[in-house]
């Protein structure tokens, strides 16, 4: 049974431009969330996604983000115009129901040159 | 306050000794707790989730206590393998999880 994938697993942007970051939840698992890990910081919830719904999106900055499930194919957090700031880790994690423990993917580091 | 509050050590001890992490949680990070093992910023793999009666997996006990909001982890007969930072988690009524800050431990020779 795969984990949790993620890619790309490094991604680098210029400032300005978009960033898409995937992740393909672990088989039987419908409950996706992504969380970000600043530099030196501990990991911060941004979006609880199910197919097709968004549950929670408190932890989401309110300009330049979004993220959706759909119903065929990954989870996709969306960066629109990065900036230096956006350099971080993304870790995406699922679990087959939304009170379950949670399993990570290996995360996409994002670097905004 | 902070939802999950941790002291972020670092913890160093001795290969052999025991070691013991607690964790403190705010009202909207109780209804499941978890603990997580991070290496050198790779995603957090899960070690435990934290049960009311608590719960024991080999050198591993975790322990929850709600009157005091506070969750521990203890670990016994310390490896160097051990050596990491391990991050405690409560859950939210959506069940996104709150992470504290995490503590280093590391296990010397």
């Amino acid at each position: 049974n795969a984990g949790v994938m993620q890619n790309p697993r490094h991604l680098v942007r210029r400032r300005g431009q978009e960033a898409r970051l995937r992740c393909s939840p672990m088989k039987g698992h419908s409950h996706v969330y992504w969380y970000r890990q600043l530099p030196e910081e501990g990991l911060k919830f941004m979006v609880y996604l199910q197919k097709e719904n968004i549950i929670d999106e408190s932890g989401m900055p309110k300009e330049r983000f979004s993220a959706e499930f759909p119903k065929e194919g990954p989870s996709i957090l969306r960066i629109q115009q990065v900036v230096r700031g956006d350099s971080a880790a993304y870790f995406c994690a699922s679990s087959p129901t939304g009170q379950y423990e949670q399993f990570f993917g290996p995360g996409t580091r994002l670097t905004v040159l | 306050r902070k939802e999950v509050e941790q002291d972020p050590g670092p913890f160093n001890v001795p290969e052999g000794a025991t070691v013991a992490f607690n964790c403190t949680y705010s009202n909207s990070a109780s209804q499941s707790f978890f603990w997580y093992r991070q290496d050198c910023r790779k995603e957090p793999k899960l070690l435990m989730s934290v049960y009311s009666s608590g719960n024991e997996d080999g050198r591993f006990t975790a322990q929850l206590n709600r009157a005091s909001q506070y969750i521990s982890l203890l670990i016994r007969d310390s490896k160097l393998s051990d050596s990491a930072t391990y991050l405690c988690a409560g859950s939210s009524n959506t069940g996104k999880l709150i992470f504290g800050q995490g503590t280093t431990l590391q296990v010397k020779p």
